[in-house]
């Protein structure tokens, strides 16, 4: 089955830099890459996606690329702000008749002001 | 527009109980999906509800059951709890279709003490 890998497990970046989060999964045949961001205390939120007929993809600060070919994709946030302190996800999930999403073990993203 | 409630919020069994958990789903959305994250990890795929069926499955045991109702509200059941069971459950809606290309809406989650 569809394994999804994330690096780094933790990120500290200081306010205005930028943040790098990188993701490999194993199955060829996924076609749809969301990133979630996870609050204490709630449920993930969906904050961009890309899919497989796509290389890059921006919204405002925030930027996904993807290689599929080599099986990796990216999250790329700029000017972080301390509200991006959070857990981030990355995911990938195939187009079947259900939606089975797969996500990655999570990055712990801290922006110190 | 209400978004996607889950009740309890949390709770405590013991080994070997049962537990049920509740989800109301997004208005407008049919589709539901549990989803367990033990702490520290990602959420992993229990299962989906789509009109009423379970038409998706993760690798979990026969144990965790579920339900929807008609008005698209769901429920999770495990039964023969374990220590392992322990974590925070999800519930997510999503738009009709269910082609594993939609944006899940997630609730707060229900987190489960196995004592």
């Amino acid at each position: 089955g569809e394994n999804v890998e994330q690096h780094p497990s933790t990120l500290s970046v200081q306010e205005g830099d930028s943040a790098v989060i990188k993701c490999t999964y194993s199955d060829s045949a996924s076609n749809y890459f969301p990133w979630y961001k996870q609050e204490l205390g709630k449920g993930p939120q969906l904050i961009i996606d890309i899919r497989s007929n796509v290389g890059e993809k921006k919204d405002q600060r925030i930027a996904v690329t993807l290689n599929k070919t080599a099986k990796h994709f990216s999250l790329h946030i700029t000017e972080t702000q301390p509200e991006d302190s959070a857990v981030y996800f990355c995911a990938a999930s195939i187009e079947t008749s259900y939606d089975k999403v797969i996500f990655g073990p999570g990055t712990s993203l801290s922006v110190i002001p | 527009e209400t978004g996607v409630t889950q009740s309890p919020t949390h709770l405590i069994k013991t080994r070997g109980q049962q537990v049920t958990l509740r989800c109301s789903s997004q208005s407008g959305h049919n589709t539901v999906s549990w989803y367990q994250q033990a702490l520290g990890q990602g959420p992993q795929f229990i299962f989906q509800y789509y009109r009423e069926e379970e038409n998706g499955r993760g690798n979990f045991p026969p144990r965790f059951s579920g339900l929807q109702f008609p008005n698209y509200s769901s429920e999770l059941n495990v039964n023969a709890l374990e220590l392992d069971d322990s974590a925070l459950y999800l519930c997510a809606s999503s738009t009709p279709g269910g082609r594993g290309t939609g944006e899940l809406f997630f609730g707060e989650g229900s987190r489960l003490t196995v004592l």
